[in-house]
């Protein structure tokens, strides 16, 4: 079956411990983005990734890094997690960035206190 | 970063027709989504169109691009309980970046 896996699904944890929400894809696609989620902010992408080695920042990048070492995993770090990072992210994946169908992962929804 | 503009909520009677409305700023996206997404879920693709078209048709759902005004509409007829759900509309531009919109929750009353 394809499809975009994230874990974990939820997670709570504190001020400045860092943690990797991981994102794994089955579909062989070479653009992989992360989302985050805020009430009546829509989706804003942090970063996307068009191959392998090769990512960018997308709209709100700052406080989250990103790394694409094979092609079906694009991991998202919070080296230093503050609670304006609390929200619900997604992963994506497609063919291609601009002409091709987004596949969304399930989420992850974050609390940081 | 591009603006993309949704009205936050919308509340139809079952049986009725919705229309979703969506105004973006980036004229040389070559498609624009409409996307779905049930409580608790992840979001799913319902439509697309091309942007060099006016008008899709896809079985209850109409797209409507008007490219002069920016201003893209989803419009879903028969409206049923099961449609209840966020819908985003998304634009990619040029440099394969992508912009949601802010999310219109549909309502949709028995």
């Amino acid at each position: 079956e394809a499809q975009v896996t994230q874990n974990p699904r939820y997670l709570i944890t504190v001020t400045g411990k860092k943690l990797t929400v991981t994102c794994s894809q089955n579909m062989n696609h070479e653009y992989m983005s992360w989302y985050r989620q805020d009430p009546g902010l829509g989706l804003r992408q942090i970063y996307y990734s068009m191959n392998v080695e090769v990512t960018d920042k997308g709209d709100v990048p700052e406080g989250y890094k990103v790394s694409r070492k094979e092609k079906r995993n694009f991991p998202l770090i919070l080296e230093s997690p503050s609670p304006n990072q609390t929200s619900l992210y997604f992963c994506a994946s497609g063919a291609s960035a601009t002409t091709d169908t987004q596949y969304f992962g399930p989420g992850t929804r974050l609390t940081v206190l | 970063g591009e603006d993309v503009e949704q009205s936050l909520f919308l509340s139809v009677r079952e049986g009725d027709s919705s229309v979703i409305n969506c105004t973006y700023t980036d004229s040389s996206s070559t498609y624009l989504y409409w996307y779905k997404q049930e409580p608790g879920a992840g979001l799913q693709l319902l439509t697309y169109i091309f942007s060099n078209m006016d008008m899709k048709q896809d079985q209850r759902l109409t797209v409507l691009l008007n490219k002069k005004d920016k201003h893209l509409s989803l419009r879903i007829a028969d409206t049923q309980t099961g449609d209840s759900a966020i819908y985003f509309c998304a634009e990619p531009n040029n440099f394969n970046k992508f912009y949601f919109g802010s999310g219109t929750k549909l309502n949709v009353k028995p």
